[in-house]
């Protein structure tokens, strides 16, 4: 497709159920990034792949969450046992390369994750 | 750590009046900055971006910004504001040094536009 896609767009779970959030990147896009929005907030790292590895993810911020990319395109991000504090807007992004200088972060429109 | 701040989190004016969107960074060492523009309901469309080289970076839409390293600064103008400017603006910074490549934000500052 032409630009980052992610499914679904709206999520809602109620307290302590596992969501799985997917981002399709941009064909040929090396690097991919998760990020979390929360309302009135800007968005905040949680983790980010050259290919398949995942090479920081310092950002998640429990061991409910877990992100894998097993084939180096298409990304999924879970969150187990999901809590309140869980709800808020996941962006993906994807780049040509690991460096913005030449090729900036492209982001998909995102999934708004309400735990109810 | 990188931070970067954004002053005034909703920022008001006129049709036809100049933007001005403040943006200061931490780092002792100038990141790659970006500015960003959310429309509700969507992702984050990049408006322009400054590495290296001419510190007046100009983008789409008319947005220009300029660092200023004396100021640790990256703001964000336009001369003449449009109805359909109205959105919520981020500043972004990545560490050049490239060892770490995620991107850092601002709060974000909310600009509306008056008829």
């Amino acid at each position: 497709g032409a630009g980052v896609s992610q499914s679904p767009r709206y999520k809602v779970a109620k307290r302590g159920q596992d969501v799985a959030l997917r981002c399709d990147p941009i064909s040929g896009h090396v690097s991919l990034f998760w990020y979390q929005q929360a309302l009135g907030q800007g968005p905040e790292f949680l983790t980010y792949f050259q290919n398949e590895a995942q090479l920081d993810k310092s950002g998640l911020p429990s061991d409910r969450f877990f992100a894998e990319r097993p084939e180096g395109s298409v990304s999924t991000l879970k969150i187990q046992r999901t809590q309140q504090e869980d709800s808020a807007v996941y962006l993906c992004a994807s780049s040509f390369w690991l460096d913005s200088s030449n090729q900036p972060q492209h982001f998909g429109d995102g999934t708004r994750l309400s735990i109810l | 750590a990188q931070s970067v701040t954004q002053l005034g989190s909703h920022v008001s004016v006129s049709e036809g009046a100049l933007v001005l969107l403040r943006c200061n960074y931490s780092s002792s060492v100038p990141p790659y900055l970006f500015w960003y523009v959310q429309y509700p309901n969507q992702g984050l469309q990049l408006l322009l971006k400054y590495t290296t080289g001419a510190t007046l970076v100009k983008g789409i839409n008319g947005f220009e910004a300029e660092f200023k390293k004396s100021e640790t600064s990256f703001h964000l103008t336009k001369p003449s504001a449009h109805m359909s400017d109205a959105a919520e603006y981020f500043c972004a910074a990545e560490n050049s040094g490239g060892s770490n490549y995620k991107l850092t934000f601002g709060k974000g500052t909310l600009l509306t536009v008056n008829p």
